[in-house]
C-alpha cells in the first residue's frame, strides 16, 4: 500500500530560523511526492513535487524539499522562516498503481513566532 | 482565471436532510475528487471520478453520493445516512492517469455544519 506519514503534529520555530517539516513515505516502486500548504478555512495550495531527478526540489514561496531514497523521506525545508509561513502543511504521494488516487499525511501545523 | 470553485462556502443542515455541495472546474481536468477534512485527521477520500459518467468509492463513501454528468462538474450529496457530516469538504481535480506526475488542484472548500 502507498502511504505517507508526518510524525510531528506541530512544529514551532522562530522567525528567521530555518524550518523543517518531516515526511516519510512507504511505496512500492518510484514515488511521486508532493507538498501542500493550507491556510485556515482555505483549500490546499501546491508547493512542490518530486517525480525524478535532483533530490533537492525547489518550490513556491522559498520552500524546498529533500528527497532521500535510503531514508524514504521527503522533508520540507526553508532557510529562513516567516511569520506568514504559519499554516498547516500536508505531504502526499500519488498511487503508482492507480494514478488517480493520492494519499495524504495527517498534516503538520507550523507555528512561526516573531 | 482557471481554477476550481466550490459553493456554498458555509452550509447548515438539519438532521435528516440531504444537502448537495457544488464543485466546478475549468481546468479541463479529467479526474475530480471529494475529500473530507476533520481536525487532526488530514484528508480522507470520499469519492473520485476519472472520467465523465464514471466514479469510484474512496475510503469513506458511506452516506455520500456523487454524479459526473459533465467534465466540469462533480457535485457531492451528503445524505441523511451520513451520521456525522459536520466537516470541511474539499474538492480537487487533476490531469488524467496518462500524466501521472501532475499535482491536484483544490477548491476553497465548503464547511458543513449539522444543526
Amino acid at each position: 500500500a502507498q502511504s505517507v506519514a508526518q510524525p510531528e503534529d506541530q512544529v514551532n520555530v522562530a522567525e528567521g530560523n530555518p524550518l523543517t517539516v518531516k515526511c516519510t513515505y512507504s511505496v512500492s516502486g518510484n514515488p511521486y511526492l508532493f507538498w501542500y500548504v493550507q491556510y485556515p478555512n482555505r483549500g490546499l495550495q501546491f508547493l512542490l513535487k518530486y517525480i525524478t531527478g535532483d533530490n533537492l526540489v525547489k518550490g513556491s514561496y522559498g520552500f524546498e524539499a529533500e528527497f532521500n531514497k535510503s531514508q524514504t523521506s521527503f522533508h520540507l525545508k526553508k532557510p529562513s522562516a516567516l511569520v506568514s509561513d504559519s499554516a498547516l502543511y500536508f505531504c502526499a504521494v500519488r498511487d503508482i498503481r492507480n494514478f488517480n488516487k493520492f494519499y495524504f499525511g495527517s498534516g503538520t501545523k507550523l507555528n512561526v513566532k516573531p | 482565471d482557471g481554477g476550481i470553485t466550490q459553493s456554498p462556502k458555509y452550509l447548515f443542515r438539519k438532521e435528516g436532510q440531504n444537502v448537495t455541495l457544488s464543485c466546478e472546474q475549468n481546468l479541463n481536468h479529467d479526474a475530480m475528487y471529494w475529500y473530507r477534512q476533520d481536525p487532526g485527521q488530514g484528508l480522507r477520500l470520499i469519492y473520485y471520478s476519472q472520467i465523465v459518467n464514471d466514479f469510484q468509492k474512496g475510503d469513506i463513501a458511506e452516506g455520500y453520493s456523487v454524479s459526473r454528468e459533465k467534465k466540469e462538474s462533480f457535485p457531492l450529496t451528503v445524505t441523511s445516512a451520513q451520521k456525522n457530516p459536520t466537516a470541511f469538504y474539499l474538492c480537487a481535480s487533476s490531469t488524467s492517469a496518462g500524466v501521472s506526475y501532475n499535482e491536484q488542484f483544490f477548491g476553497p472548500g465548503t464547511r458543513l455544519t449539522v444543526l
